[in-house]
């Protein structure tokens, strides 16, 4: 079975501090993913990886960057945490090809105060 | 527990009956679909997919049919159980060349012993 790991499931942080969130995936996935979940808006892209050391901007970048050293790891990013990004996020990744699916951790609840 | 969505629409159903979730996809041009299911406080986990050269595909207690015409999507569980009490919500991709989900906002299902 795939298994993607996010290192947290609970974060409480202060606006304004720089908030790392980890995910790493143990199938060799080409493939990662960033979204955040919040009630009434479904899940939400955020940024995604195709390759080592590649990132591209999904829906809702604003106010978050990636980062992906490694295939296994991809890294979330908030420069200054703000009240608005207090959310559920979730890690994922899939491998190379099309139509395949998507599979994610348990998520990190990331509240802002 | 996490709330995934506050206002989710809501089926209510007894432990052995058959659920049936819908869900109106935007895309026509959408080649392929997956049923996710989320319980409170973990990551969506993969059900069952499809491709949209398929009407239908079953898995263990649970068919997903498709019908392009009004692109609607749904989900059957057959003999519905107390653990199949969750948030379920279908994707679609969207097909723009790299493979990009987009999800709905989801239904609640609720099952009585």
């Amino acid at each position: 079975d795939v298994k993607v790991t996010q290192s947290s499931r609970y974060l409480v942080k202060r606006t304004g501090e720089k908030v790392f969130l980890e995910c790493v995936q143990d199938m060799d996935h080409e493939n990662m993913f960033w979204y955040r979940q919040d009630p009434g808006l479904g899940l939400r892209l955020i940024y995604f990886s195709y390759d080592v050391k590649m990132k591209e901007k999904g829906d809702i970048p604003e106010g978050y960057s990636v980062s992906r050293e490694k295939k296994e790891r991809f890294s979330l990013i908030l420069e200054s945490a703000s009240t608005n990004q207090t959310s559920m996020y979730l890690c994922a990744s899939f491998l190379q090809g099309h139509n395949s699916p998507l599979h994610f951790g348990n998520g990190t609840r990331l509240t802002v105060t | 527990g996490e709330s995934v969505g506050l206002h989710l629409p809501t089926l209510s159903v007894q432990e052995g009956d058959n659920s049936i979730i819908n869900c109106a996809y935007s895309n026509s041009a959408s080649d392929y679909f997956i049923w996710y299911k989320q319980e409170s406080g973990k990551g969506p986990q993969f059900i069952i997919d499809i491709r949209s050269n398929m009407d239908k595909r079953q898995g263990q207690r649970v068919t997903v049919l498709l019908n392009k015409t009004v692109k609607h999507l749904s989900l059957q569980i057959a003999a519905t159980q107390p653990g199949d009490s969750a948030v379920y919500f279908c994707a679609e991709n969207i097909n723009t060349g790299f493979q990009k989900l987009v999800f709905g906002t989801g239904t609640r299902l609720l099952v009585s012993p």
